[in-house]
């Protein structure tokens, strides 16, 4: 299955924009790279997802490398309610069923 | 409309015993994944069930097992409970099952501590 590589931790001020990084350079071509963030004692939230080009939804943008090895989650204005931990994720459609790999979550810290 | 629930969300088991979680998904979705999150392990995928049929299980002994229900309810069982079982058990549905392409929703999780 395809792993991905996340840094375990960053830091960002308040108000300025975010840049998480993902690494999944065993990606397959039907991988969806999908992103989820966890607040602290809640369940995951869906942030974004996306295929090939690039994504841009009401919370964020995804950027997705052209060899599609890697892709960035961009918070565009961090508040103190972005920090948490963000997972980088690859879900794939395979005759009917998924695989499913998470990464190892990158915990934002946003510094007011 | 209503989220994911969950129950119960506090469980305290010891060595041995089983133990049953349950997830109501939002109303009208049919897809209901299950997972386990450790400090150690981090989110692992457990299984994925659609329209009452298994569609892939992650890498876990057949002590985890898990079961939908004709209103996409579903339950999880684990057997013969061990201290490394000690974890949030997330549930999350989606719409259709295809969650390459769907937004899963998740639920609060489960906390379950093995004595």
């Amino acid at each position: 299955d395809a792993k991905t590589t996340q840094p375990n931790s960053m830091e960002s001020n308040e108000e300025e924009p975010v840049h998480l990084p993902c690494n999944h350079s065993t990606i397959s071509g039907t991988d969806y790279i999908h992103w989820y963030r966890q607040l602290p004692s809640q369940g995951p939230e869906y942030v974004i997802h996306g295929l090939t080009s690039n994504v841009n939804n009401r919370m964020a943008s995804l950027a997705i490398a052209e060899d599609r090895k890697s892709s960035t989650l961009i918070l565009h204005r961090a508040t103190l309610r972005d920090a948490a931990v963000y997972y980088c994720i690859l879900r794939s459609p395979s005759g009917g069923y998924q695989k499913v790999t998470f990464g190892t979550g990158t915990k934002l810290q946003v510094i007011p | 409309k209503a989220g994911v629930t969950q129950t119960p969300r506090y469980l305290i088991k010891t060595r041995g015993q089983q133990v049953t979680l349950s997830c109501s998904p939002i109303s009208g979705h049919r897809s209901v994944s299950w997972y386990q999150q450790t400090p150690g392990q981090g989110l692992q995928f457990l299984f994925e069930y659609f329209s009452e049929t298994q569609r892939n299980k992650g890498n876990f002994p057949g002590r985890f097992s898990g079961r939908q229900f004709s209103n996409s309810r579903s339950e999880m069982n684990v057997s013969t409970l061990e201290l490394g079982d000690s974890a949030l058990y997330l549930c999350a549905s989606s719409l259709a099952g295809g969650g390459a392409l769907d937004e899963q929703f998740f639920g609060p999780g489960t906390r379950l501590t093995v004595l």
